[in-house]
């Protein structure tokens, strides 16, 4: 069974348009992460987010984590085509959800 | 580049027969992981090293499932009597001790 799991499965928006994916998980953590994967890709690291942390910011990125939930959620902003792919939650090192596809159109 | 390559990226088998597939890790990493990914779903664990031993092996799905990395670095999963369900891709990744993980392309396996 997979500890996170990311909502929606899938999203559509147009360039320049923010998107906002979420991910649930069941245990504590000590930190979570997330992935991005395009298409017959590897997974390439995006962010990490430390338990005692509410909020990160890394370029377009936003990460925002709270614990009493057991909920994280991934802002992109200003969303470019390139930014087309499936995003990943991992809740541990060892644990990934089964992902957002992300499409943003031109 | 320095970073995870894995070998093949694709392999066709036809049931019953074994298969290797080898990942070559970033220089210097000591934990290497191993992940099997089905179509549509994230990657699910199957196996971790730490240098030479093979600290957890507990995502591995049967005992046709087998995995070393005799000298700390190359590591190698072997497949045995592969099945139609062992059809995924088959990722690689490997970090520092816990430390971010950087990922390879993966092994698409295809079993016919």
């Amino acid at each position: 069974s997979q500890q996170g799991e990311e909502d929606p499965q899938a999203l559509s928006i147009q360039e320049g348009e923010n998107a906002t994916m979420n991910c649930s998980y069941k245990t504590s953590i000590n930190n979570l992460q997330w992935y991005r994967q395009n298409s017959g890709r590897g997974l390439v690291h995006l962010i990490l987010i430390r338990s005692n942390e509410r909020e990160k910011h890394s370029g377009r990125l936003r990460v925002t984590l709270d614990t009493s939930k057991k909920s994280s959620s991934l802002l992109i902003t200003a969303s470019r085509a390139a930014d087309t792919a499936s995003y990943f939650c991992a809740a541990s090192v060892l644990t990934f959800g089964s992902g957002t596809q992300l499409t943003v159109l031109p | 580049g320095a970073g995870v390559s894995q070998s093949p990226r694709y392999k066709v088998a036809k049931r019953g027969q074994d298969v290797a597939l080898r990942c070559d890790p970033i220089s210097g990493h000591v934990s290497l992981f191993w992940y099997q990914q089905a179509l549509g779903q994230g990657p699910e664990f199957l196996t971790y090293f730490q240098n030479e031993a093979q600290l957890d092996k507990s995502g591995l799905p049967s005992d046709r499932f087998f995995a070393e990395r005799p000298e700390g670095s190359v590591s190698t999963l072997k497949i045995q009597r592969t099945q139609q369900e062992d059809s995924a891709v088959y990722l690689c990744a490997s970090s520092l001790v816990g430390g971010q993980q950087f990922f390879g392309p993966g092994t698409r396996l295809t079993v016919l």
